[in-house]
């Protein structure tokens, strides 16, 4: 079935450097989407990703939805301490019809000061 | 802030006993779908529902039973709770059920804690 594959499963950074993590899939996606939660709270929505080679920004954050439709990246520039949480890749199940998601596993961000 | 509310935020049950979790979607969402997330893991679709009505299901027991109301809020029911039903519930609403696109967009929740002693 389908799976998500989120990498790194954590990170370790000080602050100010620079975050890239990524998410693959051995099925298409027509859709991504990046989640950050933080602790004890639901996930809410960073970036979505509609067409395959999009880029796309929001602040410091950076994604892009791969040509091949099986993967997917995020960038954080330059991190400051409340980046720290989980991030989530997700897309839809098969056909996006039921627009229901499946998630990876997440990669744990913590920042140093 | 994403206008999806949820109740109660933490409860702890006994194994065997049955709990309900409620949730408020978004003004103007008349979709709703429901996650189940264990500790160290993404969240797992468990149903949607749409119109009153389950609109697909993911793999989860009969026990997981859901309502969605005519203001398009929905509780997720469990029964013969077990152990490994520990886990923090989802809520999450959309502006239509069909596919995700910059028009559709789903939000969470901030969940229920669940915790079976």
């Amino acid at each position: 079935g389908q799976q998500l594959n989120q990498s790194p499963q954590s990170m370790f950074i000080q602050e100010g450097e620079d975050v890239s993590m990524n998410c693959t899939s051995s099925s298409i996606f027509n859709t991504w989407l990046w989640y950050k939660q933080d602790p004890g709270e639901g996930p809410v929505l960073l970036i979505a990703l509609y067409k395959a080679g999009e880029l796309t920004s929001n602040g410091r954050l950076t994604a892009q939805f791969g040509i091949t439709r099986k993967d997917s990246f995020l960038n954080i520039s330059a991190s400051i301490p409340s980046d720290v949480g989980i991030y989530f890749c997700a897309g839809p199940y098969y056909g996006g019809s039921q627009g229901n998601l499946i998630f990876g596993k997440g990669t744990k961000l913590s920042v140093k000061p | 802030e994403t206008g999806v509310t949820q109740s109660p935020t933490h409860l702890i049950k006994t194994r065997g006993q049955q709990v309900t979790l409620r949730c408020s979607s978004q003004s103007g969402h008349n979709t709703v779908s429901w996650y189940q997330q264990a500790l160290g893991q993404g969240p797992q679709f468990i149903f949607q529902y749409y119109r009153e009505e389950e609109n697909g299901r993911g793999n989860f027991p009969p026990r997981f039973s859901g309502l969605q109301f005519p203001n398009y809020s929905s509780e997720l029911n469990v029964n013969a709770l077990e152990l490994d039903d520990s886990a923090l519930y989802l809520c999450a609403s959309s502006s239509r059920r069909g596919q995700i696109s910059s028009g559709n967009t789903i939000y969470f929740g901030e969940g229920s804690w669940l915790t079976v002693v």
